[in-house]
């Protein structure tokens, strides 16, 4: 029963935004969405969260939708280390559960 | 130390074989999860410690498969008679009870089963 579904794959080229969607439409009032990344061959790398209110760190910005039922992460200028698998999840508390994510590729 | 530290970081045995996979979480960090990777894979939630709470071991495959946490710090995964579909990565990750951006993750192990 996953709470997340995101594109399996997406492509952007670099020095571009790439806007990574999730829908999560049984979100209840208390989880919140948090975006982490895996570069090939290290471990998961945490983004960034948020629960109701768009958030912005350095890394990236995240934008959720008023019904909080899908959420868009923004790499705002892509490089080519981005290439990555970007996982989001929504969680409670401590259930971090992570479903397949999507594909990242950044092209020159 | 600065990060989670897992050991050891390439594990090859044999078929059969008991294997134990230790990881050392960041001090003072009172969550911690395992999970592996297979190849070309996400990643598959195994067990959870939270404090002294009794783990959620939900995760856990088969019977093959146990993990502690010894005095709220190191945890050590145990996989006995091992399998070839045991092969992957397994990760570790520790925590500050309920604040997920505090999620660090070791680098893993990556055991192959011969």
């Amino acid at each position: 029963d996953a709470k997340t579904t995101q594109p399996p794959s997406m492509d952007c080229a670099e020095g571009r935004a790439a806007n990574l969607p999730c829908n999560h439409s049984t979100i209840s009032g208390n989880e919140y969405v948090y975006w982490y990344r895996q570069i090939h061959s290290q471990g998961p790398q945490y983004i960034i969260h948020g629960l109701k209110n768009n958030e912005t760190n350095e890394m990236a910005s995240l934008i959720i939708t008023e019904d909080r039922k899908s959420s868009t992460l923004i790499l705002p200028h892509a490089t080519l280390r981005d290439t990555a698998v970007y996982y989001c999840i929504v969680r409670a508390h401590n259930d971090m559960r992570f479903g397949a994510g999507t594909r990242l590729t950044v092209k020159p | 130390g600065a990060g989670v530290s897992q050991s050891p970081s390439n594990k090859v045995t044999e078929k059969g074989k008991d294997v134990e996979l230790r990881c050392d979480p960041i001090s003072g960090h009172t969550a911690l999860y395992w999970y592996r990777q297979s190849l070309g894979q996400g990643l598959e939630f195994l067990i959870y410690f939270q404090g002294n709470s009794a783990p959620d071991k939900s995760g856990l495959p088969s019977d093959r498969f146990s993990a502690e946490r010894t005095g709220g710090s190191v945890s050590t995964l145990t996989i006995q008679r091992t399998q070839q579909e045991d092969s992957a990565v397994y990760l570790c990750a520790s925590s500050l009870s309920n604040r997920g951006d505090g999620y660090t993750f070791g680098s893993g192990t990556r055991l192959t089963v011969v």
